[in-house]
């Protein structure tokens, strides 16, 4: 059974930093390229980063190039999602989830960043 | 970056009968498109993917459509279940991999 499971969001100032992490199981995790989306409270779907199965590409939003980068660990079989100079509008549920370059077919349940003083 | 559009933005449909939810693109993206279902507080859920094919345990009653800007997701008989978010998602041309802004499917 594939799982994705999110961790790291929480509640930081504007001007912060947080690092998100997705651990991945019961697929051949180096195989798949992965993808951050967000949804903010109320909205809908955002791409915000992907990054290949080797993780010799990444890719992102124009709303968050610079400011966000994407890596992953295949020993570990887990994605991050280092997110600097937060800012309020960054505030969303982050999904992680299996695909780039295709349709997403996993998706893990997200975790929630706030950006707030 | 391609811009997706879906229309309507909410759908009231009655129970047992047909809906249709469309999705229009800003230029073509061959049959790169995906469908998605998101109930209260769930991640979403792939329904369709290279535009018409159902992923892995979904029922037969949706179906999709289309190619190149214009497409159609169909759910033939509506069941409570399906009363949901539906979202539209091109993966033809990328970064940015893109999403329509949602049709909210509700109970008539």
């Amino acid at each position: 059974e594939v799982q994705l499971l999110e961790s790291g969001g929480g509640l930081v100032q504007p001007g912060g930093s947080l690092r998100l992490s997705c651990a991945a199981s019961g697929f051949s995790f180096s195989s798949n390229g992965m993808s951050w989306v967000r949804q903010a409270p109320g909205k809908g779907l955002e791409w915000v980063s992907g990054i290949s199965g080797t993780g010799g590409s990444t890719y992102y939003a124009d709303s968050v190039k610079g400011r966000f980068t994407i890596s992953r660990d295949n020993s570990k079989k887990t994605v991050y999602l280092q997110m600097d100079s937060l800012r309020v509008d960054d505030t969303a549920l982050y999904y992680c989830a299996r695909g780039v370059a295709v349709a997403i077919d996993y998706w893990g349940q997200g975790t929630l960043v706030t950006v707030s003083s | 970056e391609i811009v997706m559009t879906q229309s309507p933005a909410t759908l009231s449909v009655s129970p047992g009968e047909r809906a249709t939810l469309s999705c229009r693109a800003s230029q073509s993206i061959s049959n790169n498109l995906a469908w998605y279902q998101q109930k209260p507080g769930q991640a979403p859920r792939l329904l369709i993917f290279g535009a018409s094919t159902r992923a892995t345990g979904i029922p037969a009653r949706f179906s999709g459509s289309g190619s190149g800007t214009e497409f159609t997701l169909t759910i033939s008989s509506l069941q409570s279940e399906d009363f949901a978010l539906y979202y539209c998602q091109q993966y033809r041309s990328w970064p940015p991999i893109t999403f329509g802004q949602g049709t909210r499917l509700e109970i008539k």
